[in-house]
């Protein structure tokens, strides 16, 4: 079958350091998404892992351990505006199609 | 700048109705999906398509049907909704390739009184 799981809340100040982890189990492995959706908004890319490590974007950074099943985003100097649902997602057993974990809502006070 | 356009950002709709859901792109993706989004359940997948007149299954395919006679347009259908098809639909886009990213529409809150 296929699963992803990552926290359902966090909450974190500003200018503060959070990390959002992600399992996966899916046999059609083909890379690990990370969208960022803000409230009445369509999800946006953030980034795309398909090698194991950490890939740095500004303030973000996405890791992926293959053999673990796991990634993380880190997004770092927290800003309000970076209050929003991040989701996790990953490619269907025929890797035809992302399935997306149920997210996990970020809010950032002052 | 690359757009997927959503008809209808609202609507309401009655029990049994025939609703449909339109979802046009400008990037000249092969690949289109239907999702739906509720709180607690997140984003789940309908249907998608790779190619016109092409079409695959999601993960909850019931009570829905899809429609693309045109490579930028992909449509759902309700054939007769119900109140338990309330919810945010969410259409996206993608080229070919098993590692491109989806860009999305703006969504339609369809309500089924």
């Amino acid at each position: 079958g296929q699963n992803i799981d990552q926290p359902t809340e966090m909450t974190a100040t500003e200018g503060a350091i959070v990390q959002i982890n992600c399992t996966y189990q899916t046999s059609g492995f083909n890379g690990l998404f990370w969208y960022q959706q803000h409230a009445g908004e369509a999800p946006t890319f953030l980034s795309y892992n398909v090698l194991d490590g950490l890939e740095e974007k500004g303030r973000f950074s996405s890791f992926l351990s293959r053999s673990k099943g796991y990634s993380y985003l880190l997004l770092k100097e927290l800003q309000m505006k970076d209050s929003a649902s991040y989701l996790c997602a990953a490619s269907n057993q025929a890797g035809t199609a992302l399935i997306f974990g149920k997210g996990t809502t970020l809010s950032v006070s002052s | 700048d690359v757009k997927v356009t959503q008809s209808s950002r609202y609507l309401v709709k009655r029990t049994g109705e025939k609703v449909f859901l339109e979802c046009v792109q400008d990037m000249d993706h092969e690949n289109m999906f239907w999702y739906r989004q509720d709180p607690g359940l997140g984003l789940r997948l309908i249907y998608f398509s790779y190619d016109v007149k092409m079409k695959e299954k999601g993960d909850i395919p019931e009570g829905y049907s899809v429609s693309r006679e045109k490579k930028e347009r992909f449509s759902l259908i309700l054939e007769s909704a119900s109140t338990n098809q309330t919810s945010m639909y969410l259409c996206a886009s993608s080229r070919t390739g098993t590692n491109e990213k989806l860009f999305f529409g703006s969504g339609t809150q369809l309500s089924v009184l």
